[in-house]
């Protein structure tokens, strides 16, 4: 399987545990991309790397999330002291970025979040 | 604010009927629109595009029409099949934009 892969699928914590969730991006796609999505919502852009440099990080991250891709290719994403309103999925996807691309992303399955 | 607004949550079709869902975006500095088609307990998968310079692209059944003045677009899917039931993201993202904006999602259920 050569897509996107996402670890692990499901996590259930409690509040104010720290939880981590691993990305691993198509092979020769330069950018990774952290989105969450709630209920009845679309995909929320959190962060996106370029390589291993982390190029932008929405204003929805708080000091609690990071994320690192340490050398360009999987990717993490930690949660500190999380809060129950984390609860979400936590969706990946990666690209490679050419002069005229359209933007199409490729997305993983997802990582679903339930804090207690 | 919502720079990508899909303002119907559902919609019911006929199979072999056409299916119309419909995007509007606030800001004329996109470069491309995309539509992407999610099943539950699935991630988003791409569907079709269409760059700001078009008005329309088609594949298959599926065709996205472009209003840049109205700054509106629409997907149709003729003829509709049940397999096409899932939830549709209208997005949208440009050179000046790293990121891709979705907007809510329309759920589609296309009734057999």
């Amino acid at each position: 399987d050569t897509g996107v892969s996402q670890d692990p699928r499901h996590k259930i914590t409690k509040r104010g545990q720290n939880v981590t969730f691993r990305c691993d991006p198509i092979s020769e796609h330069n950018r990774l991309y952290w989105y969450r999505q709630t209920l009845g919502q679309g995909p929320e852009f959190l962060t996106y790397f370029q390589n291993e440099a982390q190029l932008e990080k929405s204003r929805l991250l708080s000091d609690r999330f990071s994320a690192e891709r340490p050398k360009g290719s999987f990717s993490t994403l930690e949660i500190q002291r999380t809060e129950q309103g984390d609860s979400a999925m936590y969706l990946c996807a990666s690209s490679l970025e050419l002069a005229g691309s359209t933007g199409e992303l490729f997305f993983g399955e997802g990582s679903r979040l339930t804090v207690l | 604010d919502q720079q990508v607004k899909q303002n119907s949550p559902s919609l019911s079709v006929q199979e072999g009927r056409i299916s119309i869902l419909n995007c509007d975006y606030t800001n004329s500095m996109f470069d491309y629109f995309l539509w992407y088609k999610k099943y539950p307990a699935e991630g988003p998968t791409f569907l079709i595009s269409i760059s700001s310079i078009k008005d329309k692209n088609e594949d298959g059944r599926f065709t996205v029409f472009l209003n840049k003045s109205a700054k509106h677009l629409s997907l149709h899917i003729v003829p509709s099949q049940p397999g096409d039931s899932a939830v549709y993201f209208c997005a949208a993202g440009g050179t000046s934009y790293d990121k891709v904006i979705f907007g809510p999602g329309t759920s589609l259920s296309v009734i057999p």
